[in-house]
């Protein structure tokens, strides 16, 4: 099945700055999702992006198909960016799979 | 437009027990699915439910099963409780590749 490997698995910053999150999966993908998960465990959909670039006011993503990797970027962040991040990259079997996440804390 | 609802949010229960999760998707969505996030395992995936058939079921025992109703909901059943199944339950649902989560049931097994 899919790998998925993400990095780095931790990261502290200091509000206002960026950060660019990666995501690395093992082979052709269906599905590519970034999720942000809420101190109560709820995964926040961020960026549906099996390829391309999208952005969503400070964030954006791009994810490069052919080379098998997805960047997640925050732009000017803040506090409540803190949480984990998950990258899930899917097959034809429509099963995600999750990376172990990277653990962004946001000082301020 | 309302998102996955889950319930229970919280459930204790006793080893041995059985417990019950309960899942509504989005509507319009026909496809739901679970994942177990366990401390120290990270999410994986448990079971895919589609139009009321089980699809694809991940690397879990027999003991953890489910069903999809025919207005899309969808159960997850985990029978003869272990200490190890106290997890966070997620549910999600799609009506194309993007899947949609729930808030979640955190399971407690004593």
């Amino acid at each position: 099945g899919i790998q998925v490997e993400q990095s780095p698995p931790d990261l502290i910053l200091q509000e206002g700055a960026n950060s660019t999150l990666r995501c690395n999966f093992s082979d052709s993908v269906n599905n590519l999702q970034w999720f942000h998960q809420n101190p109560w465990g709820q995964l926040i959909n961020l960026f549906y992006i099996p390829s391309g670039t999208k952005q969503n006011g400070r964030l954006s993503a791009t994810t490069v198909a052919t080379e098998r990797y997805s960047l997640l970027y925050i732009s000017s962040s803040q506090t409540t960016d803190s949480g984990v991040y998950f990258c899930a990259a899917g097959g034809s079997n429509y099963k995600l799979t999750f990376g172990k996440g990277t653990l962004l804390t946001v000082n301020p | 437009e309302a998102g996955v609802t889950q319930s229970p949010t919280h459930l204790i229960k006793t080893r041995g027990q059985q417990a019950t999760l309960r899942c509504s998707p989005i509507s319009g969505h026909t496809s739901v699915y679970w994942y177990q996030q366990a401390l120290g395992l990270g999410l994986q995936f448990l079971l895919w439910y589609d139009e009321g058939e089980e699809r694809n079921r991940g690397n879990f025992p027999p003991r953890f099963s489910g069903r999809q109703f025919p207005n899309y909901s969808s159960e997850l059943n985990v029978n003869a409780l272990e200490l190890e199944d106290s997890a966070l339950y997620l549910c999600a649902s799609s009506r194309t590749l993007e899947a949609f989560f729930g808030q979640g049931t955190r399971l407690t097994v004593v």
